[in-house]
């Protein structure tokens, strides 16, 4: 299996820009998670979906913030508009149920 | 209070040495998790587990649930151990909290 694929590995923006972050899970894996990484805040968890429905999202900042997975096999993050605050990697994973995760590469954004 | 908190934050070691880094926690929970990120690299998940020990080649993780405390063990340290190791627990559902990481440097 390829793992959580992350697009893109890198994103520079200026401020006010869209933002669509990209993940594709680890087929059969049935719960994905949207985690942001900085050096102030280390790893804080956005979102989360069980079978494609978000379960919990009281970690999405703003409603600048929002996340969809429209099915199995794909989830996006988005960002609109996007402020420099916002630069971090962010960082998908998935997993079966409660299991052992697994974290693609990584999506660093960077928002001048 | 953080729920996890990890120690030590910072630890440099010299290669061949035994290392062990501690996570303790306030919560109940369902499983811990022990992560491991290089530099500017990604997220590997070393260990979950509830209970007991586990060993993987160098690495070996226990948990003690009724003192609420994990460590990570690594044996024969190498270089290439250098890293940011993270302690992360599961409680209701899927959701993980996670220590702030322990920057672990092993010189030759």
């Amino acid at each position: 299996d390829a793992g959580v694929i992350q697009s893109p590995r890198h994103e520079v923006t200026e401020m006010g820009q869209e933002v669509t972050l990209r993940c594709k899970p680890i087929s059969g894996h049935n719960s994905l998670f949207w985690y942001r990484q900085t050096m102030m805040r280390g790893l804080e968890l956005l979102i989360y979906f069980n079978n494609n429905v978000p379960i919990d999202d009281s970690g999405m900042p703003e409603d600048r913030f929002s996340a969809k997975m429209p099915n199995a096999s794909f989830s996006t993050l988005k960002i609109q508009p996007s402020e420099p605050r916002d630069s971090a990697v962010y960082f998908c994973a998935s997993s079966f149920w409660a299991g052992e995760l697994f974290f693609g590469e990584g999506s660093r954004l960077t928002v001048l | 209070k953080n729920e996890v908190e990890q120690s030590p934050q910072n630890l440099t070691a010299q290669e061949g040495e035994f290392i062990t880094i501690n996570c303790s926690y306030s919560v109940g929970i369902s499983a811990l998790h022990w992560l491991q990120q290089h530099p500017g690299g990604g997220i590997v998940s070393l260990f979950m587990l509830s209970s007991g020990k586990k060993k993987h080649g160098r690495l070996i993780a226990t948990i003690n649930i009724q003192e609420k405390h994990s460590s990570l063990h690594i044996t024969a340290s190498h270089p290439r151990d250098s890293a940011v190791y993270i302690c992360a627990v599961t409680r209701s559902g899927s959701r993980l909290t996670f220590g702030e990481g322990t920057q672990l440097t092993v010189n030759p």
